[in-house]
């Protein structure tokens, strides 16, 4: 079975520069999620979808971050403009919604982000 | 009160012996307590979890125990070997957000042979 696939694995970027990072889930996960990584802390959630619904985006900073998942299948995340604290490991995680509330959440390798 | 607070921030063992790492939460609506193991360069991977309705779950060396009262949990690595060096994170989650976790900080774990 194939895992969660991240692009690219790193980039670095000025700030004010815009960025756009691409996920592809696991085959048959429902839910996709973004959790950003900074140095020394856990992820924490940027933006969860069920299919390609929004279902928790309250610590997505929605004037620089959007997000979208067409078609429920690939997302990608983008900043615009950012800025030095947003350096960080983005994460993406999926995993399969069935009958019950909790899933294991399989992660890609992450796309780590410097922003100079 | 959505908070997952974990300890220590590093442990250093000898090989053989046993590493302990803590959480404390304070939502007690939380029902689900995964622990994430993370290699350099990788994403988190689940570990093992556990539900608030035992106290206590054990896959090969690693035991979860869990103290509903205290709203603490915990990671117990018996026989702690140089390839469980990683950062372990342990997480919370709340039945009614559709499986959304939250973790706590993470402890680097390094077992010196």
């Amino acid at each position: 079975e194939a895992g969660v696939a991240q692009s690219p694995r790193y980039k670095i970027i000025e700030k004010r520069q815009s960025v756009a990072f691409w996920c592809n889930p696991i085959s048959g996960h429902a839910t996709l999620y973004w959790y950003q990584q900074i140095l020394g802390q856990g992820p924490k959630l940027l933006i969860q979808f069920q299919n390609n619904g929004v279902v928790d985006d309250s610590q997505l900073p929605k004037d620089r971050f959007s997000a979208e998942r067409l078609k429920g299948v690939d997302s990608t995340l983008k900043i615009q403009p950012a800025k030095l604290e947003d350096s960080a490991v983005y994460l993406c995680a999926s995993s399969f919604t069935g009958s019950m509330s909790y899933n294991e959440q399989f992660f890609g390798p992450g796309t780590r982000l410097t922003v100079l | 009160q959505q908070q997952v607070k974990q300890s220590p921030q590093s442990l250093i063992v000898q090989k053989g012996g046993i590493s302990i790492i803590n959480c404390a939460y304070e939502n007690t609506a939380f029902d689900y307590f995964p622990w994430y193991q993370q290699f350099p360069g990788k994403g988190p991977a689940l570990l093992i979890a556990i539900r608030p309705d035992v106290s206590e779950k054990k896959e090969g060396r690693f035991t979860i125990s869990f103290n509903k009262s205290a709203k603490q949990f915990s990671l117990h690595i018996m026989d702690s070997q140089p390839g469980d060096s990683a950062t372990y994170f342990c997480a919370a989650g709340q039945g009614t957000s559709y499986g959304k976790l939250t973790f706590g900080q993470g402890t680097i774990l390094t077992v010196h042979p």
